[in-house]
């Protein structure tokens, strides 16, 4: 199994909602991470976990709360966001972050997320 | 910040035709990566090219790397329409983290 599935692929959501976005890998990968991406723009890296544990958060706003349940699973909820986060969401996963090897990442389709 | 910038913005060819996408970066790395996307959905990993090769074909793809002149192109060769889509190079700095620079991409068009 090659793919990183995403969860749900469309999410319309108001300001006060609380809803979660879900992300799945049976590849072994044991390095996840979750992007956000504007149109006609490269994505953007919100965080990174390795091991289960979060690495790194690009100083992504507290509205966005990731959560790593097992290596194969990882969440993103929302809550309290704004139009602007409107965007395509994408995760991903690679074998791991760090060595010289090959640590090409592999991507969801990602959830088109719109903030009314 | 985004490390990456690539040339052309946007390129439009007849089927069969080559096309080549340049890429180029600011600091020291451990790979550099191609990726495409088709609109709107997720992106493909296509060909990695390390900082100690110069050269890299995958069917075809030809990928170079110049890490004197911090460059990189892309070279896809007898287009299809299929092929339409957004390329993006992405670095693999010396930092071990996992992160990728993006650049901002090339589109490309193929016509039939």
């Amino acid at each position: 199994d090659t793919e990183v599935t995403q969860t749900p692929k469309h999410l319309v959501m108001g300001m006060t909602n609380k809803k979660s976005l879900k992300c799945e890998q049976h590849m072994g990968h044991r390095a996840m991470y979750w992007y956000k991406q504007k149109a006609k723009k490269p994505p953007e890296l919100m965080f990174v976990y390795s091991y289960e544990k979060l690495s790194i958060n690009e100083s992504v706003p507290s509205r966005f709360s990731p959560e790593c349940p097992n290596s194969s699973l990882l969440n993103l909820h929302l809550h309290a966001l704004q139009p602007e986060d409107s965007a395509l969401y994408l995760c991903a996963s690679s074998q791991r972050t760090s060595g010289r090897g090959r640590n090409e990442q592999f991507f969801g389709p990602g959830t088109r997320l719109t903030v009314l | 910040s985004q490390q990456g910038e690539e040339d052309p913005q946007a390129l439009s060819i007849q089927e069969g035709e080559n096309a080549t996408m340049n890429c180029s970066y600011k600091t020291s790395i451990n790979n550099l990566q191609w990726y495409r996307q088709n609109s709107g959905r997720g992106l493909v990993h296509l060909i990695l090219i390390r900082s100690n090769e110069r050269e890299k074909h995958s069917g075809r793809l030809r990928v170079t790397l110049d890490t004197s002149k911090k460059s990189s192109s892309l070279l896809i060769t007898a287009s299809r329409a299929a092929d339409t889509a957004s390329y993006f190079c992405a670095t693999d700095a010396l930092s071990n983290t996992g992160k990728l620079i993006f650049g901002q991409g090339t589109t490309l068009q193929v016509k039939p």
